[in-house]
């Protein structure tokens, strides 16, 4: 199986300022990985899949790169909808895995 | 828009058995269910391909052999029939469109095992 893991686990941050997050795979998964964010009591929403392409109706603020192990997530400049838990998985192998989650908190 | 909605979650006792439901279009998609223990991460649990792919289905190690996924696809509905819950099978279910990464969710449904 392949492990996920993001960092880092909370990410304080001032609305307006732009925050990183990475995602990490035990091995490759060449760059079939997508991003989710989700908020509390709601279902998860499909940001980048494919590590850089952003899903429809997703704003251009929302950007990821990487591939094979190292991924990351840049949302440039924080809006107050984008405080969320944020998620990266792999579906390049089964089982599906995904990473713990990165919170994007407000600082 | 597309839409998915989940059904059938509630209270079960260790050792009985659950059948939740997906109901949307899901046209020659495959369908992926996960779960969120309370607090926790997300989790996949299986999916079913499209009839054109054959219809079949896969599973996480955690749930193989206690869980089946099937689809109607003139009902537009998919099931996942549970069986021999456990008290960690707790946790509200989602189903989402495709088997790689799943564009559109449903909005999830609670399942407690517990005595």
């Amino acid at each position: 199986e392949i492990v996920m893991t993001q960092s880092p686990a909370t990410l304080s941050v001032s609305p307006g300022e732009g925050a990183t997050l990475s995602c990490r795979a035990s091995q490759s998964v060449s760059s079939n990985l997508a991003w989710y964010q989700q908020k509390p009591g709601q279902a998860p929403r499909l940001l980048i899949y494919d590590s850089s392409t952003r899903a429809t109706g997703i704003p251009a603020r929302f950007s990821g790169g990487g591939s094979g192990t190292e991924f990351t997530l840049t949302i440039s400049s924080l809006q107050s909808e984008d405080f969320a838990v944020y998620y990266c998985q792999q579906y390049n192998d089964w089982p599906r895995t995904f990473g713990q989650g990165t919170k994007v908190e407000i600082k | 828009e597309v839409q998915l909605v989940e059904s059938g979650g509630g209270l079960a006792q260790p050792g009985r058995s659950l059948r939740l439901s997906c109901t949307a279009s899901f046209g020659d998609y495959a369908l992926s269910w996960f779960r969120q223990a309370p607090g926790k991460g997300l989790e996949w649990v299986g999916f079913i391909r499209s009839k054109a792919y054959s219809g079949t289905t896969d599973y996480a190690a955690s749930v193989k052999g206690r869980f089946t996924i099937s689809r109607d696809d003139s009902r537009s509905i998919a099931y996942l029939q549970m069986n021999s819950l456990k008290t960690e099978d707790t946790a509200v279910y989602y189903c989402a469109r495709g088997s790689g990464w799943c564009d559109y969710w449903g909005q999830g449904t609670l399942v407690t095992v517990s005595s």
